[in-house]
């Protein structure tokens, strides 16, 4: 199993420009989520998904789309960058409350 | 609101110096509190999860104590390795499934 995997690992853009993250996992887990996580500000919840088809606003999640077409992936989009979303962004998955397993990270710089 | 705050923001220890993390929190209706273990430029990896006052979870050098108001990661005799930032996170009753994270003691080990 690879777990949860993200793509790209790296990514610089300008202000303006678009782009979408993947996060897939192969472990059949409903729930995933998408975090960013900035110095000093912990990881905060920038939208998530109970199950396919299905998606849900956490706490930061202007200037970001998602969709959920398919049980293994969750898509993060950014539609038109902005300096204030350069973070390290996190997919996460889950099956049970227990544990959410976290993918490798994104590190996002927009210019 | 859910709220978490971990102390110390950051930690030196020798290494086989025991010491203790601290994560405080307010919650709607604990329904459960997680400890990560997160090394740079990786994702977060799950430790432990605690559902109520009184539990006690322990892995190698690290156990985790819960009461009503905040919860302790213990480590005892550390090593080097055990170098990394831990998060702390809840999870309430209301907001279904999501876990809102403190923002980490960072944790340094000297030989």
């Amino acid at each position: 199993n690879a777990g949860v995997t993200q793509t790209p690992k790296f990514r610089v853009l300008k202000t303006g420009q678009s782009m979408t993250l993947l996060c897939a996992q192969d472990m059949n887990h409903e729930y995933m989520y998408w975090y960013r996580q900035d110095p000093g500000m912990g990881l905060r919840l920038i939208h998530y998904s109970v199950g396919e088809g299905t998606t849900a606003k956490g706490e930061v999640p202007d200037g970001y789309n998602v969709s959920r077409l398919k049980k293994q992936n969750f898509l993060l989009g950014l539609e038109s960058a902005a300096p204030s979303q350069t973070s390290v962004y996190f997919c996460a998955s889950r099956l049970t409350p227990i544990e959410q397993f976290f993918g490798p990270g994104t590190r996002l710089t927009v210019l | 609101e859910d709220q978490v705050t971990q102390s110390p923001e950051a930690l030196r220890l020798q290494e086989g110096e025991s010491s203790s993390l601290n994560c405080s929190y307010t919650v709607s209706g604990l329904r459960g509190l997680f400890w990560y273990r997160q090394d740079p430029g990786k994702g977060p990896e799950f430790l432990f999860t605690l559902y109520s006052a009184g539990e006690e979870k322990e892995k190698e050098r690290l156990k985790a104590t819960l009461t009503k108001k905040e919860s302790f990661l213990h480590i005892t005799a550390p090593k080097p390795e055990d170098s990394a930032t831990y998060l702390c996170a809840v999870q309430g009753g209301t907001g279904a499934q999501k876990l809102v994270f403190g923002q980490g003691t960072r944790l340094t080990i000297n030989p």
